[in-house]
């Protein structure tokens, strides 16, 4: 059984630093590419940043390059977001995400984790 | 960035009756490889969003067979064909043809 397990979500003050993990069990880690997704209280579902297999290609929305570095340690099946000058509207539950494939762009996201709650306030 | 669209935002439905969500994409989601990438999840209340419908019609392992997704190109629909009342959540599409990926606004299915 795929699980995903998120932390790292905690209450933050404006232009602070998170950073969020995920770990994996239940599929050959190396073998799929990752995401992050975000969802802000009462909204919709937001796409924020993907890794592939070998962490060598990443994307990311708009609104968090060059504030947001995902990454991956595939000897400890991990995923990571490091958030740096975090912002209100960066209040969120962040979610880890499993893609079907290896690449980035991969195929599609078949697998989710519960979500940490990132609160970023003064 | 493609831009996902979906309607109804809204939708009561009767349970025994048939739903249809419709989700318009800003450009192709058909690939080179013949495939369309176009996903479908349903966020039940309280939960994680979980997979329906993949590659536009393909439905996951578990997902009951009332459920449908068609369409192609910029023009998809996901189909119930009798609503229960378990189906009630969040419903949304989402492009993964090209980062970043992009989500519809989500359709909330609620039964009358």
């Amino acid at each position: 059984e795929v699980q995903l397990v998120e932390s790292g979500g905690v209450v933050v003050l404006p232009g602070g630093s998170l950073r969020l993990s995920c770990v994996t069990s239940g599929f050959t880690f190396d073998d799929h590419s990752m995401h992050w997704v975000r969802q802000p209280p009462g909204k919709g579902l937001e796409w924020v940043s993907m890794i592939s297999w070998d962490g060598i290609t990443t994307s990311y929305e708009d609104s968090v390059r060059g504030r947001f570095t995902i990454s991956r340690d595939n000897t400890r099946n991990s995923l990571h977001l490091q958030m740096n000058s975090l912002r209100r509207d960066d209040t969120a539950l962040y979610f880890c995400a499993k893609d079907r494939g290896a690449l980035a762009p991969g195929y599609y996201i078949d697998s989710w984790g519960q979500g940490t709650q990132v609160t970023v306030s003064s | 960035d493609i831009v996902m669209t979906q309607s109804p935002l809204s939708l009561p439905v009767i349970p025994g009756e048939p739903a249809s969500i419709s989700c318009r994409s800003s450009q192709s989601l058909l690939h080179s490889d013949g495939d369309n990438y176009l996903t479908w999840y349903l966020q039940k209340p309280g939960q994680s969003p979980q997979l329906l419908i993949y590659l536009g019609s393909n439905r996951a392992s578990g997902v009951p067979d009332r459920f449908s997704g068609s369409g192609s190109g910029t023009d998809f629909t996901l189909k119930i064909s009798r609503v229960e009342a378990e189906d009630v959540g969040l419903y949304y599409c989402m492009q993964a043809l090209q980062t970043p990926c992009t989500f519809g606004q989500g359709t909330r299915l609620e039964i009358k």
